[in-house]
């Protein structure tokens, strides 16, 4: 399994300011997965962090408002981009790994953001 | 696109046994997780399905049927630990994972 550290746990927010979520892996990883959890709500895929190449966003997120840089195979970061309230989730960061075939997901303890 | 689908609440008593359900629709698929949420926590990994049948760990059970786009997780023996969000999630191709709407699990006494 691999562990997986966030930060900042937690961080209240102004409206139109950003903030930048690190990710640190114990090993290195091919792919990294940024999921945000909105309050009482399940994890939506935001983008896949390849190392050497640009995020692959899933519908309905953009680069501009969520730009994420992946330096190396351990490490990540997400930036929400001029927050507004309706950007107030968990922000999770995850990897791959598992047993051969399974390949199931770790996922970091989270980043709760509150954007006042 | 993928639609996943999962009851919102479920409640049993300490001791029995919960059946949650979750159908899906998708293409490419290639295989199937459940986790569990405590409140407050990070997802954790339960069990992962990829061919039909029944997956058995412990007092937790898995099973699914591609062919029906169904899977469901038992839960035996219910402890009150045992409370927490239950995500089914489906794996599309060789990484892409989307979760589902996720059940809400309270074990009463």
């Amino acid at each position: 399994s691999a562990v997986i550290s966030q930060k900042p746990s937690r961080d209240i927010c102004q409206r139109g300011t950003s903030l930048t979520i690190q990710c640190q892996v114990d090993s290195q990883v091919t792919m990294m997965f940024w999921y945000r959890q909105q309050p009482g709500q399940s994890l939506t895929l935001i983008a896949t962090a390849n190392q050497g190449s640009e995020a692959t966003y899933e519908s309905g997120f953009v680069i501009d408002k969520f730009p994420i840089s992946r330096p190396n195979l351990t490490f990540s970061t997400l930036t929400v981009s001029n927050m507004s309230p309706e950007d107030s989730s968990i922000y999770l960061c995850s990897v791959q790994g598992g047993k051969r075939g399974a390949g199931e997901l770790f996922f970091g303890e989270g980043s709760r953001l509150t954007v006042l | 696109g993928q639609n996943i689908d999962q009851p919102t609440e479920m409640t049993a008593t300490e001791g029995a046994i919960v059946q949650i359900n979750c159908t899906y629709q998708t293409s490419g698929f290639n295989g199937l997780f459940w986790y569990q949420q405590h409140a407050g926590e990070a997802p954790t990994f339960l069990s992962y399905n990829v061919l039909d049948g029944l997956e058995e760990k412990g007092r937790f059970s898995s099973f699914l049927s591609r062919s029906k786009g169904y899977s469901y997780l038992l839960l035996k023996e219910l402890q009150m630990k045992d409370s927490a969000s239950y995500l089914c999630a489906v794996r599309r191709g060789y990484q892409k994972v989307t979760f589902g709407t996720g059940t809400k699990l309270q074990v009463i006494p």
